[in-house]
């Protein structure tokens, strides 16, 4: 089956700067791949997703980008806020629908002011 | 629309009870699908369901039976509730025939098994 891995577990940037946060899948059949933002105790929210037909996606301060050859995608945040702050989950999915859904380990960041 | 809604919240069960984990969507979504994560890891697939009447397998289904009568309901069934099972179980829906891909996850429930 899939699996996905990501790096790193726990990141720590300055308000203002840029976090990136890698994953990398090994079903080449993998064709949508979500990232998802958790607060403590909440359900996990989708930011941003891309499909395996685009390579690179952008909405406002986040993007992600996505390398088929390699079986890895990006998720850029640019002018972090303490907003930010949270547990970030990436995913794979070779469904037609996005369903069933491979996750990542995540990645707590957090953003200083 | 209510969205994704899970009942219960929290659940404290011993080990050997059974029980049921209620979810119901009203968004007319095809697909369901089932998720446990525990402390500290990402969410992992245990069963889904591409429609009414049909139920499959995900990555850790030992333990759990599903069932989908309709399509807005898809309960999860723990016959003989383990320890293992401590964790917060969220269940989510996508509508296949809008072409979106986009998962709506429910609040999820809190299950702590004694």
């Amino acid at each position: 089956g899939e699996n996905v891995e990501q790096h790193p577990s726990t990141l720590s940037v300055q308000e203002g700067d840029s976090a990136v946060i890698k994953c990398t899948y090994s079903d080449s059949a993998s064709n949508y791949f979500p990232w998802y933002k958790q607060e403590l105790g909440k359900r996990p929210q989708l930011i941003i997703d891309i499909r395996s037909n685009v390579g690179e996606k952008k909405d406002q301060r986040i993007a992600v980008t996505l390398n088929k050859t390699a079986k890895h995608f990006s998720l850029h945040i640019t002018e972090t806020q303490p907003e930010d702050s949270a547990v970030y989950f990436c995913a794979a999915s070779t469904s037609d629908a996005g369903n069933m859904l491979t996750f990542g380990g995540g990645t707590r960041l957090m953003v200083k002011p | 629309n209510a969205g994704v809604t899970q009942t219960p919240k929290f659940q404290v069960l011993k080990t050997g009870q059974s029980m049921t984990l209620q979810c119901a969507q009203d968004m007319n979504h095809e697909y369901m699908s089932w998720y446990r994560q525990d402390p500290g890891m990402g969410l992992r697939l245990i069963h889904y369901s591409v429609g009414a009447g049909i139920t499959d397998q995900g990555e850790v289904p030992n333990g759990y039976n599903v069932s989908r009568s309709t399509t807005e309901d898809f309960p999860l069934r723990l016959l003989s509730a383990a320890p293992s099972q401590t964790s917060v179980y969220f269940c989510a829906s996508s509508d296949r025939a809008s072409g979106r891909y986009e998962q709506y996850f429910g609040p999820g429930t809190r299950l702590t098994v004694t």
